[in-house]
């Protein structure tokens, strides 16, 4: 099983909201990621957690708070949010044995409109 | 540091036809990690095939196979017999096996079009 799942598919939000999105993987990955994706861009790393700790935060502003409540869960809280934090956000999981290059593997994005 | 360049930013193929999507990257590390990853409209990035840069022989997955030229840093990808589902933008990641790097480096993407 290599899934992992995404909520909410679509998010539309006004710019005083406050929301989450959720990440689960159930492969035993001990890796998790947030990205951002623009349109026809690739994905922008913002977050990384490895054993359940925040290991890259890529300069992202504090309206993005990361959560990891568990080896399974991932959020992102979102708040006061701008129209030009709308995009896909992809959330990702790896091992973290390097046996397969850490290949990560991606859920299906919530995509995230801010109004 | 290490970059990735995909030049072709849209590609078309008829159907049943092979194409090859080309991916450059430059680095100074002797071994890493290469990734095609393919994203259809539905959003979700798939992957579709990996190397190890130490293992001389090409990866192939059915009908996806890669030419990967270590000295001349270049990773291509070739879809054989492609199929109207294999529409979509393929991207290609390199990955540092250095502890603690857990970033890909992506490529800028290549559009790929499928014709009937």
């Amino acid at each position: 099983d290599t899934e992992v799942t995404q909520t909410p598919k679509h998010l539309v939000m006004g710019m005083t909201n406050k929301k989450s999105l959720k990440c689960e993987q159930h492969m035993g990955h001990r890796a998790m990621y947030w990205y951002k994706q623009k349109a026809k861009k690739p994905p922008e790393l913002m977050f990384v957690y490895s054993y359940e700790k925040l290991s890259i935060n890529e300069s992202v502003p504090s309206r993005f708070s990361p959560e990891c409540p568990n080896s399974s869960l991932l959020n992102l809280h979102l708040h006061a949010l701008q129209p030009e934090d709308s995009a896909l956000y992809l959330c990702a999981s790896s091992p973290l044995t390097s046996d397969v290059g850490n290949t990560q593997y991606f859920g299906p994005g919530t995509r995230l409109t801010v109004l | 540091a290490q970059t990735v360049t995909q030049s072709q930013p849209e590609m078309s193929v008829q159907e049943a036809e092979t194409v090859t999507l080309s991916c450059t990257y430059d680095t100074s590390e002797s071994d890493y990690y290469l990734f095609w990853y393919k994203q259809p409209p539905s959003r979700q990035m798939i992957l579709v095939i990996r190397q190890e840069a130490y293992k001389q022989q090409n990866a192939t997955e059915n009908r996806f196979s890669v030419n990967f030229q270590k000295a001349a840093k270049s990773f291509s990808l070739k879809i054989s017999d492609s199929q109207l589902g294999d529409a979509a933008m393929y991207f290609c990641a390199y990955r540092s096996p250095a502890s603690g790097t857990y970033k890909y480096i992506f490529g800028t993407g290549t559009r790929l079009k499928v014709l009937a």
